[in-house]
């Protein structure tokens, strides 16, 4: 059983620029989310995927979005960056429905905007 | 909305000992779960301790196990016989099982230091 994997694992990009971030979801697993880590504070959550739908979203601008593919792996796109989006983004992946609520989350990629 | 607060931004622990992490959340809602996460420094986040909040009976997995009290809104994990390999960033986290987002509401997170 393979777990969560994400690529790439760093990634250092200018202002005004356009992010994509992928994920792998565990084996078995058809929803994911993605969250954003900033230093020193926990993760907040950005949105998540279900059957290759947004199903839920946090308090991100919309120039953070995303898509998710048949085989349950996942995007996380970016545009415009701003200074403010370094940050650790973290994708946790889970099956729904399930009565455990449980994620697993992956390595992340550390982005960094300069 | 829901909260969730560590209110000790660091704890130490000699190797062996026991250690608590504190955390406090913030809700309306009678069914929920509470988890516990570990980030070590190869920053993956790690599932600790899940607990339902219909279980009156406090969650165990080996060392780690929990005091949930649920009409106080704590959740505090207890570390038994501490390891080195415990050291790491432990967050506390909410999730409602209303609607259809499973997102998780987390605290800011706690830096445990294990001293041999």
């Amino acid at each position: 059983e393979t777990g969560v994997t994400q690529s790439p694992t760093h990634l250092i990009k200018t202002r005004g620029q356009q992010v994509t971030l992928r994920c792998s979801s565990q084996s078995g697993h058809n929803t994911v989310s993605w969250y954003q880590q900033a230093l020193g504070q926990g993760p907040q959550f950005i949105f998540q995927y279900y059957r290759e739908e947004e199903n839920g979203r946090g308090n991100f601008p919309p120039r953070f979005s995303g898509l998710q593919f048949p085989n349950y792996s996942s995007e996380l796109n970016v545009n415009a960056l701003e200074l403010d989006d370094s940050a650790l983004y973290l994708c946790a992946s889970s099956i729904t429905p399930t009565g455990s609520y449980e994620q697993y989350f992956g390595p992340g990629t550390r982005l960094t905007v300069t | 909305a829901q909260t969730v607060t560590q209110s000790q931004p660091e704890m130490s622990v000699q190797e062996a000992e026991t250690v608590t992490l504190s955390c406090t959340y913030d809700t309306s809602e009678s069914d929920y779960y509470l988890f516990w996460y570990k980030q070590p420094p190869s920053r993956q986040m790690i599932l600790v301790i899940r607990q339902e909040a219909y279980k009156q009976q406090n969650a165990t997995e080996n060392r780690f196990s929990v005091n949930f009290q649920k009409a106080a809104k704590s959740f505090s994990l207890k570390i038994s016989d501490s390891q080195l390999g415990d050291a790491a960033m432990y967050f506390c986290a909410y999730r409602s099982p209303q609607g259809g987002s499973e997102k998780l509401v987390f605290g800011k997170g706690m830096k445990l230091t294990v001293n041999p």
